[in-house]
């Protein structure tokens, strides 16, 4: 069983349509991580929420916090080509820096 | 500052063999932690060290085995590879200064495929 669900596994959509992704999970954190990953490349950290029903905006993208620390989404308002990748949620299961990272949800916009 | 580097990008290996691949942290990053990305399993810790110390280890067999040097520099050596161990090893660095939400930044990975 996976510490971290992501939904949906997939997302094909139009230039300019919103798209939301899921990050749920059964147990309480005390922050969770953002990434998107770039074909060729590492991911790259987008935000970290830490409290509960915390919501936070980049540009385009907003990350909420669920109430209870489980769960987190990600909205992306009026998607550009440029939002194309793989979207990645995970926590810190350590001090010691070891993350926990879900599937993953693959997001192509096309033009 | 200049990000994480991983060296080789790409590399091709038969069963059997071993391999090492190398990172360099971000500058006055101590810490520097290994990740395995397939499609199956996606991204799954493999170690992290500290000041030439590994702190904390995935649940990987010893065939899986790293070393970090004193400039924070570090390698991974996978030895008698499997098919299995095609993936795209990822390193990531951070300052980990004890913050329970320390950024981790990843290198471009490396590219292994074991033939």
């Amino acid at each position: 069983t996976q510490l971290l669900e992501q939904s949906p596994q997939f997302l094909s959509i139009q230039e300019g349509e919103n798209l939301t992704v899921y990050c749920n999970s059964s147990s309480v954190f005390s922050s969770l991580q953002w990434y998107r990953q770039e074909p060729g490349e590492g991911p790259v950290l987008l935000v970290t929420v830490v409290t509960g029903g915390e919501v936070k905006k980049l540009k385009r993208l907003t990350f909420q916090f669920g109430d209870a620390r489980k769960d987190s989404s990600l909205h992306i308002t009026a998607a550009q080509p440029g939002d194309t990748g793989l979207y990645l949620c995970a926590v810190l299961t350590d001090s010691w820096g070891k993350l926990q990272f879900g599937a993953g949800t693959q997001v192509v916009v096309t033009p | 500052k200049a990000g994480v580097t991983q060296t080789p990008r790409y590399l091709i290996k038969t069963r059997g063999q071993q391999v090492t691949l190398s990172c360099s942290p971000i500058s006055g990053h101590r810490s520097v932690s290994w990740y395995q990305q397939t499609p199956g399993q996606g991204l799954q810790f493999l170690f992290e060290y500290f000041s030439e110390t590994q702190r904390n280890k995935g649940n990987f067999p010893g065939r899986f085995s790293g070393r970090q040097f004193s400039n924070s520099r570090s390698e991974m050596n996978v030895s008698t590879l499997e098919l299995g161990d095609s993936a795209l090893y990822l390193c990531a660095s951070s300052s980990n200064t004890g913050s329970s939400y320390n950024e981790q930044f990843f290198g471009p990975g490396t590219r292994l495929t074991v033939l």
